[in-house]
């Protein structure tokens, strides 16, 4: 039972590149969820999918994109990435949306040059 | 305590001894508040929860309290290990139903 899985763990991008982080969960969660995670911040979510077939905004969702592919996997896409999106990127689940404890990824450090 | 921005409080205390982590969260309609350790590299790693019916909840080695009235949460680790070194962040569910998250506190384990 892996839990969350993301791929890749680490990335480096030129400003402008696009690439997609990849996240599956084991679980059987109905939720799943984006964060990024900053130097002394805490983490702030992005995009996340209450359930298959649906997605809506975070706090903090321009620049960013999302997919949720089936009930295990959710992906992020950065079109064309800037250097304020360099951070660390946390997928994470949940049975369900609101008042439930997370499950999250071990994370992928991404620098924007 | 929590703070946001680019240092963390850092708290640091002696192997052995009892951790108080604290946390003051913002709405007072929230009604769930959860614990969770970080280590260098790695996500967040539930410790524990708590509903806003409750005052006090316990785990292994761990306690949460919770009062509402000037809306603060602590954690307390009880015989401080060096495995418990990690940064701590608390959230709560507030507008949108949403987990809201801390900045964070550093715990240091002095052996």
């Amino acid at each position: 039972n892996a839990g969350v899985t993301q791929t890749p763990k680490f990335q480096v991008l030129k400003t402008g590149q696009s690439m997609t982080l990849q996240c599956a969960q084991d679980m059987n969660h109905n939720s799943m969820y984006w964060y990024r995670q900053d130097p002394g911040m805490g983490l702030r979510l992005i995009y996340y999918s209450a359930s298959e077939g649906t997605t809506d905004k975070g706090e903090v969702p321009n620049g960013y994109n999302v997919s949720r592919l089936n009930k295990r996997e959710f992906s992020l896409r950065l079109e064309s990435a800037a250097p304020s999106q360099t951070s660390v990127y946390f997928c994470a689940s949940s049975e369900l949306v609101g008042a439930e404890k997370l499950f999250f990824g071990s994370g992928t450090q991404l620098s924007v040059l | 305590g929590e703070s946001v921005g680019l240092h963390l409080p850092t708290l640091s205390v002696q192997e052995g001894d009892n951790s108080i982590i604290n946390c003051a969260y913002s709405n007072s309609a929230s009604d769930y508040f959860i614990w969770y350790k970080q280590e260098s590299g790695k996500g967040p790693q539930f410790i524990i929860d708590i509903r806003s019916n409750m005052d006090k909840r316990q785990g292994q080695r761990v306690t949460v309290l919770l009062n509402k009235t000037v809306k603060h949460l602590s954690l307390q680790i009880a015989a401080t290990q060096p495995g418990d070194s990690a940064v701590y962040f608390c959230a709560e569910n507030n507008a949108g139903n949403m987990l809201t998250f801390g900045g964070g506190t550093r715990l240091m384990v002095k052996p």
